[in-house]
């Protein structure tokens, strides 16, 4: 079946280091890759996604790139914030299925 | 524009005793409705799944059932909690289909006492 694979956390960064949290995935068919951001006592927020090969998802600093051959979908941030500081889950959607598959989650600290 | 609720916001129950939690969705109609359980330092959990009215698919086998008695409402139920029932409860609504993204509730913290 479907699977996405993170790195292990927590991710400990310094304010404006670069970040980069590794996601792959295993899937059937063609699906679609998001990301998803979850801060403390919330619920998840749609962060970025992408639906095709080599689509880059942008958003709030944060990019990601769908690499169909690597099968992976790393999320990139040049500088973070100590605002950043969350739980970071990848997730894959199948064309025609009806269910998400996330990832286990990757928490990010930022120091100040 | 679509928006998600979910209440109680927390809540504190005995072993033994009966649950309901319940989400709704404004500004949408038909929408697949999802429960997932969340427990400390975890990841995502998917309970339950909706396509319609009166149609639920289940994921796990457990103390758990859920019912979707309107269009946007998703109500997940016990009948009687266990321990192990504790844990962070979110909704989500999405459209189907692989490019639509699902959408969060704020979510229910539950601890079974």
């Amino acid at each position: 079946g479907d699977s996405v694979t993170q790195m292990e956390g927590p991710v400990t960064l310094s304010e404006e280091a670069f970040l980069t949290i590794n996601c792959t995935y295993t899937a059937t068919g063609y699906p679609s890759l998001f990301w998803y951001v979850q801060y403390p006592g919330e619920g998840l927020q749609l962060l970025l996604k992408a639906t095709k090969a080599d689509d880059k998802g942008s958003n709030k600093g944060f990019e990601a790139t769908y690499r169909k051959e690597t099968t992976s979908f790393h999320l990139e941030k040049g500088s973070v914030q100590v605002s950043d500081s969350a739980v970071y889950f990848c997730a894959l959607s199948e064309t025609y299925g009806q269910n998400f598959v996330f990832g286990p989650g990757t928490r990010l600290s930022v120091l100040p | 524009s679509q928006t998600i609720h979910q209440w109680p916001a927390t809540l504190v129950q005995p072993v033994g005793s009966p649950l309901s939690l319940e989400c709704t969705v404004e500004g949408t109609s038909n929408p697949n409705l999802y429960w997932y359980r969340q427990a400390a330092g975890r990841g995502l959990q998917l309970l339950f799944y909706s396509v319609g009215i009166g149609q639920i698919s289940s994921e796990v086998p457990q103390n758990l059932s859920a019912s979707r008695p309107q269009d946007r409402q998703f109500i997940l139920s016990s009948k009687k909690l266990l321990l192990s029932d504790s844990g962070f409860y979110l909704c989500a609504w999405g459209r189907g289909g692989g490019t639509y993204e699902q959408y969060f509730g704020p979510g229910t913290r539950l601890t079974v006492t």
